[in-house]
């Protein structure tokens, strides 16, 4: 009963391929966040979503495109993968002014080739 | 220079030791998370904080708004506790309610 779940867990994509990755939440939160985290750079935002078709970039979007066409989905798409974006990303969620916290996916560990 | 500093990086104690990790922040905050990460796993929340001081089991968490500081207080350290520790904040001038995340400190407490 995790409230949001992250999938795949492990990928492995060859470079110049689409890749795109799901958040699904249960908890009916408005807001959702994709992260990726880096050695030395901790966890920094791709994009966040607000509300259904409601979304705004990140500091490190380029690259990167995400959609929320229903409160409990947000997807991330790498459109043609590249070895930088090799990483661990994380999905989150919070309600409104994140009141009552943030939860956290599992972690997507993808890996660029 | 980053909004969000964490001291320090890395931290090796004893089983039972007192252990504390201290986050400075530059902006205004709302509010300040703490959160820990297990090797190759997600990511909980141990604390939110916008004042004063909230204790959870051995954890103790603080924060002084004006001086822009924050402490996690770990008593009777346990080799269980191994794991980073970020410390996050939520700026007060965030319309997408982000958060922006220190570096992490690496703790190993050795049995």
């Amino acid at each position: 009963d995790a409230g949001i779940t992250q999938s795949p867990r492990h990928k492995v994509t060859e470079t110049g391929t689409p890749v795109t990755l799901r958040c699904h939440q249960t908890e009916n939160h408005r807001y959702m966040y994709w992260y990726r985290q880096d050695p030395g750079h901790g966890l920094r935002l791709i994009h966040y979503s607000y509300g259904v078709k409601d979304t705004d970039k990140g500091e490190v979007s380029d690259g990167y495109s995400v959609s929320r066409s229903k409160t409990e989905d947000f997807l991330l798409t790498l459109e043609s993968a590249t070895s930088s974006q090799t990483s661990v990303y994380f999905c989150a969620i919070s309600s409104d002014r994140g009141i009552h916290g943030y939860t956290f996916g599992s972690g997507t560990r993808l890996t660029v080739v | 220079k980053n909004e969000v500093e964490q001291s320090p990086q890395n931290l090796t104690a004893q089983e039972g030791e007192f252990i504390t990790i201290n986050c400075s922040y530059s902006v205004g905050i709302s509010a300040l998370h703490w959160l820990q990460q297990h090797p190759g796993g997600g990511i909980v929340s141990l604390f939110m904080l916008s004042s004063g001081k909230k204790k959870h089991g051995r954890l103790i968490a603080t924060i002084n708004i004006q001086e822009k500081h924050s402490s996690l207080h770990i008593t009777a350290s346990h080799p269980r506790d191994s794991a980073v520790y970020i410390c996050a904040v939520r700026r007060v001038d965030n319309a997408g309610n982000m958060l922006t995340f220190g570096g992490g400190t690496r703790l190993m407490v050795k049995p």
